[in-house]
């Protein structure tokens, strides 16, 4: 089976501008969810969407927002970017609930913000 | 609020020494712990779960709800070991969503 896939792989981008991050998830699994990863906050969840609807959200503002295609494929997209906005982008995916199961990870968008 | 605390950033061992990473959770509910761990250059994955109570390379972690901890621990450390280790608390019911610690580097030599 192939693993998440995440497009692109880097990105640099101007403060202010907006970006779009892509992610695959697993074939059959349902639940994608974005975690953002910086040296000083680690890892942070960022949202979760289950069949095309957003489940669960973290605590980042309005800027940060997603969304889930029927195929299970997601977005997410950080508008008016800012420098503390440089970090990696993981995206996880899942096949069912309840949240006992594993989560697989792909291997990250690094985006700079200069 | 719940929180994940690793409090060792780095770890280092002789192969053949036992190792303990250590993690500490705060939550108000139920927990589900979890270990991941990040191999170098490899993505983050899943090493194991509280609920499974698995040996999976020799690692153990057991849950203690009185300590509030889920510590990982294996008898004989070997090089291959060496990577970053994640403890993450899922919010269960609410959602899918992990809750990191900052994760121990662990470096095993010979």
């Amino acid at each position: 089976k192939a693993g998440v896939t995440q497009t692109p792989r880097y990105l640099i981008k101007t403060r202010g501008q907006q970006v779009t991050l892509s992610c695959s998830p697993i074939s059959g699994h349902r639940s994608v969810s974005w975690y953002q990863q910086t040296p000083g906050q680690g890892l942070q969840f960022l949202f979760e969407y289950f069949s095309e609807t957003q489940r669960n959200k973290g605590n980042f503002p309005g800027r940060f927002s997603g969304r889930q295609f029927s195929n299970s494929r997601s977005e997410m997209n950080v508008s008016t970017l800012e420098l503390g906005d440089s970090a990696l982008y993981l995206c996880a995916s899942s096949s069912s609930r309840p949240s006992s199961y594993e989560q697989y990870f792909g291997p990250g968008t690094r985006l700079t913000v200069t | 609020a719940q929180r994940v605390t690793q409090p060792e950033k780095l770890l280092s061992v002789f192969k053949g020494a036992p190792v303990e990473l250590k993690c500490n959770y705060s939550y108000s509910g139920s927990p589900e712990l979890f270990w991941y761990v990040q191999y170098s250059r490899q993505r983050l994955q899943l090493l194991l779960r509280h609920i499974s109570r698995e040996s999976i390379k020799g690692f153990t972690a057991d849950l203690n709800k009185g300590e509030t901890s889920f510590h990982l621990k294996k008898p004989f450390a070997q090089e291959e070991d060496s990577a970053m280790y994640y403890c993450a608390l899922s919010e269960g019911q609410a959602g899918t969503a992990l809750i990191f610690g900052k994760g121990t580097t662990l470096s095993v030599s010979s």
